[in-house]
């Protein structure tokens, strides 16, 4: 099992939106609607932020929002704040009850 | 409020094993749920190593397989990591973790601890 891809950086300014992609294959993202994505501040736990591709779990802000298309599932942050600043990873259910992430991206708030 | 924490060495040995244990508090292990274990190297993103339900069924990542095992102790609400062989590139920081189903989100995370691999 590959990886699952995200950009390794993106940016806005704040109150822009900005989508982070993260793209697997039919066998992952595209196969199962179990699509998950984290927020990592440096130093600090991960926390998840979207679930089941486009859940919030309790607290997560309304301004995160997820989605997919086909074998990519996508973040959005809405309303950029400074504290938003952080690393994100995305994850998916893979055949065999397996989980993959992908490699991270680091968004920063300009 | 569901509470993990991890405690094992912070420095192995290249060839030897790596043990790490969770203890889980909070909510009871055998009342449901995944439970496994997340790595993270340094400066790298995170790596599904494994989970386990409290009845047996185990599940492992499969670059991982063979040298790997977990298991839990629903007596004392404990989680176990066992990790064999261990060389350089297993330096990362470990996190104990819940999941609702193996390959599903972790809702639940342990605070994480750093475990060096080296002579």
């Amino acid at each position: 099992q590959s990886a699952l891809t995200q950009p390794p950086s993106a940016s806005g300014s704040p109150g822009q939106s900005v989508t982070i992609s993260c793209t697997g294959t039919s066998n992952d993202v595209g196969g199962y609607n179990y699509v998950s994505w984290y927020q990592q501040h440096p130093g600090k736990v991960p926390k998840l932020m979207i679930y089941e591709v486009s859940k919030r779990p309790s607290g997560v802000p309304a301004r995160f929002s997820g989605s997919k298309s086909g074998n990519t599932a996508s973040l959005t942050v809405s309303g950029l704040q400074a504290e938003d600043e952080a690393d994100y990873y995305c994850g998916s259910y893979a055949e065999s009850n397996n989980l993959i992430f992908g490699g991270g991206t680091k968004l920063t708030v300009l | 409020q569901v509470q993990l924490q991890e405690s094992g060495p912070g420095l192995v040995k290249p060839s030897e094993t790596l043990s790490l244990t969770c203890v889980v508090s909070g909510y009871s292990i055998n009342r449901g749920y995944y439970w496994g274990w997340i790595r993270q190297p340094p400066g790298k993103g995170l790596e599904w190593i494994g989970s386990m339900y409290h009845s047996g069924y185990t599940f492992y990542n499969p670059s991982l397989r063979g040298r790997v095992a977990i298991s839990v102790d629903t007596s004392k609400n404990q989680i176990f990591l066992k990790m064999n062989s261990v060389t350089a590139v297993d330096t990362a920081v470990y996190y104990c973790a819940r999941f609702p189903g193996s390959g599903r989100e972790i809702n639940y995370w342990g605070q994480g601890i750093l475990v060096s691999v080296s002579s």
